[in-house]
């Protein structure tokens, strides 16, 4: 497609539920990226798929947090046992280059 | 000490002024310095990117570099309401993609 596509836009979920959050990205750029994006806290770095290596889970904050990517393509993030703490806007960007992500508009989840 | 630090604001501005906004960082390896904007409820879009020291212009836009004190600035001319958003610096040292991000300057430009 034209540009980075992210769903669901919103989600709520009670405390305790898992989550799956979607991210399509566009197409024959091979690095995805899944960032977390909380008020007054900028963005904060979760995961790094680049072509078939090994991804960067580096940033993942606890072992609740999973991702995965199909194909090369589409990529999941999985949220397992969801807390107040994980609501934020979660953001999916992809690259085909050094410099110039493109962002999704991103998934806005509150946990209650 | 972040490795990336930016002032988060809020900056609030007249139609018309000159704005500057500003990051400094540590890491004397980075040498792609890049500005996002990122309007409310929507993900940050790549504005200006440069490579290393200099200046680089894009109409009303301005992005400098200074290597040699670790700073990088984002000057906008004329600016508009339209500029109302948050700007995001970032920086990476080119031998990987991920990049390092500051926290982001709210600007609010008045009519």
């Amino acid at each position: 497609g034209a540009g980075v596509s992210q769903s669901p836009s919103n989600k709520v979920t009670e405390k305790g539920k898992d989550v799956e959050l979607r991210c399509d990205p566009i197409s024959g750029h091979t690095a995805l990226y899944w960032y977390r994006q909380s008020l007054g806290q900028g963005l904060e770095f979760l995961i790094y798929f680049q072509g078939n290596s090994a991804p960067d889970k580096s940033g993942l904050p606890s072992d609740r947090f999973s991702a995965e990517r199909t194909g090369g393509s589409v990529s999941t993030l999985t949220i397992q046992r969801t807390q107040q703490e994980d609501s934020a806007v979660y953001l999916c960007a992809s690259s085909s280059r050094v410099v110039g992500y493109t962002f999704g508009s991103g998934t806005r989840l509150t946990v209650v | 000490q972040k490795e990336v630090e930016q002032d988060p604001g809020p900056l609030s501005v007249p139609e018309g002024a000159i704005v500057s906004l500003n990051c400094t960082y540590s890491n004397s390896a980075f040498q792609y310095f890049m500005w996002y904007r990122q309007y409310s409820r929507k993900g940050p879009e790549l504005l200006m990117y440069t490579y290393s020291s200099g200046n680089k212009e894009d109409g009303r836009f301005t992005a400098q570099v200074d290597k040699s004190s670790k700073y990088i600035s984002l000057f906008i001319r004329d600016s508009q309401p339209s500029d109302s958003a948050t700007y995001l610096c970032a920086m990476n040292a080119g031998n990987n993609r991920k990049l390092i991000w500051g926290l982001g300057t709210s600007l609010a430009v008045n009519p």
